[in-house]
């Protein structure tokens, strides 16, 4: 079984100042991770994703993410906001295509994340 | 062009109505998922389509049926709907059953009063 915790429910910071948003999983098999972001009104689109290789990964809009195995963490960051990052975050993780189950993300339950003046 | 169309956008309804949610994906994509996010924003997947196989089946109520007429399209019929079935419905698409890269519709918040 999978999970996913994101321990901040809410973010505010001001624009321009860096930010970073926690995610924690835990699995019993490898996994993948993963960030999508849902702006208001719209569906989730994918931000960055982790599968191998590297552990620190590049997404759009200038946000990075850290694997850490030992630290069974995947944190978002970005070192200079914008007002437009005003969004839900959901962080993911899936594995379950090793037991033939299909892609089935496992979300957390997300972060929302204002970005004031 | 959006990739991922869901129909309606908006749906009230009365308790023990059925209803159906259509989606249409214009990607290529093999691969078709319906999530339920509830009020708190949590997101739980609720079936996957992989060539109109069914291959993810979470455990979902009987009332709801998906169908998928064809690769590009997977709709949600609901039948009898209680109070605890409103919520905002995802739809998104992959290629391939493994495909990592979902991309998803904009939502149906279904409201049954």
């Amino acid at each position: 079984a999978q999970s996913v915790t994101q321990l901040d429910s809410q973010v505010p910071v001001f624009e321009e100042a860096p930010v970073e948003l926690r995610c924690n999983y835990s699995s019993s098999v490898s996994v993948y991770l993963f960030w999508y972001v849902q702006y208001p009104n719209q569906g989730l689109q994918l931000l960055l994703k982790y599968l191998s290789g590297s552990t620190l990964v590049k997404g759009i809009n200038g946000f990075e993410a850290e694997f850490n195995k030992s630290q069974t963490s995947f944190h978002l960051r970005k070192p200079s906001v914008h007002i437009s990052d005003t969004a839900e975050y959901f962080c993911a993780v899936s594995g379950s295509w090793l037991t033939g189950g299909g892609n089935k993300l496992t979300f957390g339950t997300g972060t929302q994340l204002k970005v004031e003046l | 062009d959006t990739a991922v169309s869901q129909t309606p956008k908006y749906l009230v309804t009365q308790m023990g109505n059925d209803k159906s949610i259509k989606c249409e994906q214009n990607l290529g994509h093999d691969t078709m998922y319906w999530y339920k996010q509830d009020s708190k924003k949590f997101l739980k997947i609720m079936f996957s389509y992989n060539n109109k196989e069914l291959i993810i089946n979470e455990t979902v109520p009987n009332r709801f049926s998906p169908k998928s007429p064809d690769k590009a399209h997977l709709n949600l019929h609901i039948n009898s709907l209680e109070l605890g079935d409103s919520a905002v419905y995802f739809c998104a698409s992959s290629q391939g059953r493994y495909g990592e890269k979902l991309f998803f519709g904009s939502g149906t918040q279904l409201s049954v009063l």
